[in-house]
């Protein structure tokens, strides 16, 4: 069966420090992996999206990067957090079979504060 | 634009049955998505829908209705455990997903 990791589970980082959050998916190969990102009261924002290895698109301009390094690795990163960055961040992957952004399944989120 | 609208909260009763509704204003329509998300975790799939009708799985079902532009999750048999926020999100056109902000569902014994 598929399994996916994130970690970690909580993150507080003061202003201006790098960040690196990962994400790996076991169980499957070639999936779609994607980073959301959840605030309070709005709607999952979708930040980056793969569909295979060193393939990242990026939805919104921000301050993060998002790398994937191999096939079920998929890592978001930023040099200097803001604190805009704080939120609770969610990798999740889709079968590649059933085209971009079909049924997700996500990892346990990152609840990251920047402070 | 593209919108969709749910409720912020929802409050039932244990045993009882609720409906959340849901409705888009999207460029085109490919799928609607319900998922479900307990306080601090992910969201779980609960179900999809791409034609017009009802679909039930167990004590959950959802409806859509394409020319309204409008779908609802109806949870029966309501349990402690159903207390959590439930999100709808459309799949436009581009493939692109669009979500909502969730409905948090309390339930009261």
């Amino acid at each position: 069966s598929q399994t996916i990791h994130q970690w970690p589970a909580t993150l507080v980082q003061p202003v201006g420090s790098p960040l690196s959050l990962e994400c790996t998916v076991e169980g499957t190969s070639n999936p779609n992996l994607y980073w959301y990102r959840q605030a309070a009261g709005r709607g999952l924002q979708l930040l980056f999206y793969s569909v295979g290895i060193g393939q990242i698109s990026s939805e919104v301009p921000q301050n993060l990067s998002a790398s994937r390094p191999q096939d079920r690795q998929f890592i978001l990163s930023s040099k200097k957090l803001l604190l805009s960055d704080s939120g609770f961040y969610l990798c999740a992957w889709s079968v590649p079979s059933d085209g971009l952004n079909e049924k997700l399944f996500f990892g346990s989120g990152t609840q990251l504060s920047v402070l | 634009g593209q919108n969709i609208d749910q409720p912020t909260e929802m409050t039932a009763t244990e045993g009882a049955i609720v409906q959340i509704n849901c409705t888009y204003q999207t460029s085109g329509f490919n799928g609607l998505f319900w998922y479900q998300q307990h306080a601090g975790e992910a969201p779980t799939f609960l179900s999809y829908n791409v034609l017009d009708g009802l679909e039930e799985k167990g004590r959950f079902s959802s409806f859509l209705s394409r020319s309204k532009g409008y779908s609802y999750l109806l949870l029966k048999e309501l349990q402690m455990k159903d207390s959590a926020s439930y999100l709808c999100a459309v799949l436009d056109s581009n493939y692109q997903l669009i979500w909502g902000a969730g409905t948090k569902l309390i339930i009261k014994p």
